[in-house]
């Protein structure tokens, strides 16, 4: 099994700023995986981040708003750049284990 | 093509009764078919899942019934209790057979609520 941390847990932010959320898994994994919950709405994939390498962006969903790090195997980080109401939603952090995903239990993001 | 479509989009049961939930499927070519558990203010976390080789899987009172033929599948939550009151969301994915690999394509989820 794996452990998924997320920070924050939930955050109000204005609008026109950033926020950096941050994913540690308690396990070496290759892929990490960032997710999308709107309100009453499916997980939407934003993007792939594999360790040492430039994330995948799903259709929709661009590097300039939503740039990813993955500094090693156990850490990634999810910028929301330049919020907009629209922002506001869960962000979820995920890795894939044997035919299992898990996930943290996401940031809140709430855009005023 | 990519789209699982998932009904109902809320569901009342009464403490006993049988919570079941739907899912639709357009790719044929998805081989992994999980259901996931949402409590309010966790992440989802995996019920239960079947391939297509297979058309029933249970797990206590759980089970996944499949229809290939169909692209539906389902899940039968018997004896509801109070305590599995979440959102469930099913899901489908391309890729390896044994290893999963594809992403997971979601359904819009369903919020049961289990009355006592």
């Amino acid at each position: 099994s794996a452990v998924i941390s997320q920070k924050p847990s939930r955050d109000i932010c204005q609008r026109g700023t950033s926020l950096t959320i941050q994913c540690q898994v308690d396990s070496q994994v290759t892929m990490m995986f960032w997710y999308r919950q709107q309100p009453g709405q499916s997980l939407t994939l934003i993007a792939t981040a594999n360790q040492g390498s430039e994330a995948t962006y799903e259709s929709g969903f661009v590097i300039d708003k939503f740039p990813i790090s993955r500094p090693n195997l156990t850490f990634s980080t999810l910028t929301v750049s330049n919020m907009s109401p629209e922002d506001s939603s869960i962000y979820l952090c995920s890795v894939r284990g044997t035919d299992i995903q898990y996930f943290g239990a996401g940031t809140r993001l709430s855009v005023l | 093509q990519q789209q699982v479509k998932q009904s109902p989009q809320s569901l009342i049961v009464q403490k006993g009764g049988i919570s079941i939930i739907n899912c639709a499927y357009e790719n044929t070519a998805f081989d992994y078919f999980p259901w996931y558990q949402q409590f309010p203010g966790k992440g989802p976390a995996l019920l239960i899942a079947i391939r297509p080789d297979v058309s029933e899987k249970k797990e206590g009172r759980f089970t996944i019934s499949f229809n290939k033929s169909a692209k539906q599948f389902s899940l039968h939550i018997m004896d509801s209790q109070p305590g599995d009151s979440a959102t469930y969301f099913c899901a489908a994915s391309l890729g390896d057979y044994g290893g999963s690999q594809g992403n997971l394509i979601f359904g819009k989820g369903t919020k049961l609520s289990v009355k006592p």
